[in-house]
């Protein structure tokens, strides 16, 4: 089945320790982006990618860094820079025309 | 910053009358509106996209867009308790064509 696949669920991170949040899709979608969900809040965009080997800084992209190396694969590290990174993170692909959007089921950060 | 606007709610509704939920929108150019419903802890899911002016239904769901007025409305006929969850209005802003900009969403109780 094609899908998003975000791992791990739920991940816990001590002080100055930087952690990565892995996001693979097989729907062969160019564009990718990572979204990240405060308790009562709506979605807020972390950094998204059109294309392989570029991407861009959304709104709230402090703290936070990514790689576009495969087309499948959009990592994002949250650095000990990010001093409240406790939050849903949620990675999204979207199809060319930006018709149709696809969610993987999210990680889950908490800070030790 | 352009900004997508809800009522957080709770709203909160009687099994089998009508919710309605509404959304405003700063950016007049905006061409693409979603509805999501998310329950917690969970990842959205699409419920219904629209982008002409006028109605669009499928199902219970009823969504308005009146682009004159910058409104996105969701109408949910025939409530259920299985409807009860946070409901996210999105729009993809004008001059990006890549980001899907969230409200903070609306909270909606159907209660028996």
């Amino acid at each position: 089945d094609g899908g998003i696949t975000q791992s791990p669920k739920y991940l816990f991170r001590k002080e100055g320790q930087n952690v990565t949040l892995s996001c693979e899709q097989n729907l062969n979608h160019d564009a990718m982006y990572w979204y990240r969900q405060d308790p009562g809040q709506g979605l807020r965009l972390i950094y998204y990618s059109q294309i392989v080997n570029d991407f861009q800084k959304g709104d709230i992209a402090e703290g936070y860094s990514v790689s576009r190396e495969k087309k499948e694969s959009f990592p994002l590290t949250v650095t000990s820079a990010q001093k409240n990174p406790t939050a849903f993170y949620l990675c999204a692909s979207s199809t060319s025309d930006r018709a149709n959007w696809y969610f993987g089921a999210g990680t889950r950060l908490s800070v030790l | 910053q352009k900004e997508v606007e809800q009522n957080s709610g709770p709203l909160s509704v009687p099994e089998g009358a009508i919710a309605s939920l509404n959304c405003t929108y700063s950016d007049r150019g905006s061409q693409s509106f979603f509805w999501y419903r998310q329950y917690s802890g969970k990842s959205p899911e699409l419920i219904m996209s629209i982008y002409s002016n006028g109605d669009k239904e499928d199902g219970r769901f009823t969504a308005q867009l009146n682009k004159a007025s910058q409104y996105v409305s969701l109408l949910i006929r025939d409530s259920q308790p299985s409807d009860s969850a946070t409901y996210l209005c999105a729009v993809i802003e004008s001059g990006t064509a890549s980001k899907l900009t969230f409200g903070t969403g609306t909270r909606l109780q159907v209660t028996l």
